[in-house]
């Protein structure tokens, strides 16, 4: 049974940091990994998509990896900004099922 | 604006009652699914469908119904609530390659009481 982690929990930084997230997963047959972005009280905001093909996706600041061979993802985010203050999830897709397993999400806080 | 639309927002219900949560978008998805969001247990898939007509079974499909007669379309049933519902409950859609991602709807927030 596929099992995503993501670490850390929770993450507290000032404005301006670059910083990472990590997301692991136990079984590397997947077909794709997802990054949200969950704001309190909201829906998921889809940040990036990384095709198991690829090894890494980049949208304005934010820049994602994917090493399936060791069951990893990261999400690099350069310069946060108070704005970037949320939950983000990260969903694997395994297809077949269609089914996506989520991690548990690191809540951010970046502080002015 | 094209997306996942689910309706209502809000809901508070006494144990017992039946409701509908309604989902439906507009991107000629063929994959459709339902997931609650309780904290400290993610998101957990209750049932999905891939395409009109089809339906299977999630994690946690207990208490839940489902139906897909159209495209657009996937409305969750709760037959009898019960406290153990009270969550936040998202519907999600996509191709069914698999190969462009899941959209979101902005969640309906269930209380059962």
């Amino acid at each position: 049974k596929q099992e995503v982690t993501q670490i850390p929990a929770a993450l507290s930084v000032p404005e301006g940091e670059n910083l990472v997230l990590n997301c692991s997963f136990t079984d590397s047959a997947i077909y794709n990994l997802q990054w949200f972005r969950q704001d309190p009280g909201k829906g998921l905001t889809s940040l990036l998509l990384i095709q198991s093909s690829q090894r890494e996706q980049t949208s304005g600041r934010l820049n994602a990896s994917l090493d399936k061979s060791s069951g990893r993802s990261t999400l690099y985010i350069a310069a946060s900004q108070p704005g970037d203050s949320a939950t983000y999830l990260c969903a694997v897709d395994q297809g077949g099922s269609e089914k996506l397993v989520f991690g548990k999400g690191t809540k951010l806080t970046v502080n002015p | 604006n094209a997306g996942v639309t689910q309706t209502p927002k809000f809901q508070v219900l006494k144990t017992g009652q039946s409701m509908t949560l309604q989902c439906a978008q507009d991107m000629n998805h063929e994959y459709m699914s339902w997931y609650r969001q309780d904290p400290g247990m993610g998101l957990r898939l209750i049932h999905y469908s891939v395409g009109a007509g089809i339906t299977d079974q999630g994690e946690v499909p207990n208490g839940y119904n489902v139906s897909r007669s159209t495209t657009e379309d996937f409305p969750l049933r709760l037959l009898s609530a019960a406290p153990s519902q009270t969550s936040v409950y998202f519907c999600a859609s996509s191709y069914s390659s698999t190969s462009r991602g899941y959209t979101f709807g902005s969640g309906t927030r269930l209380t059962v009481v």
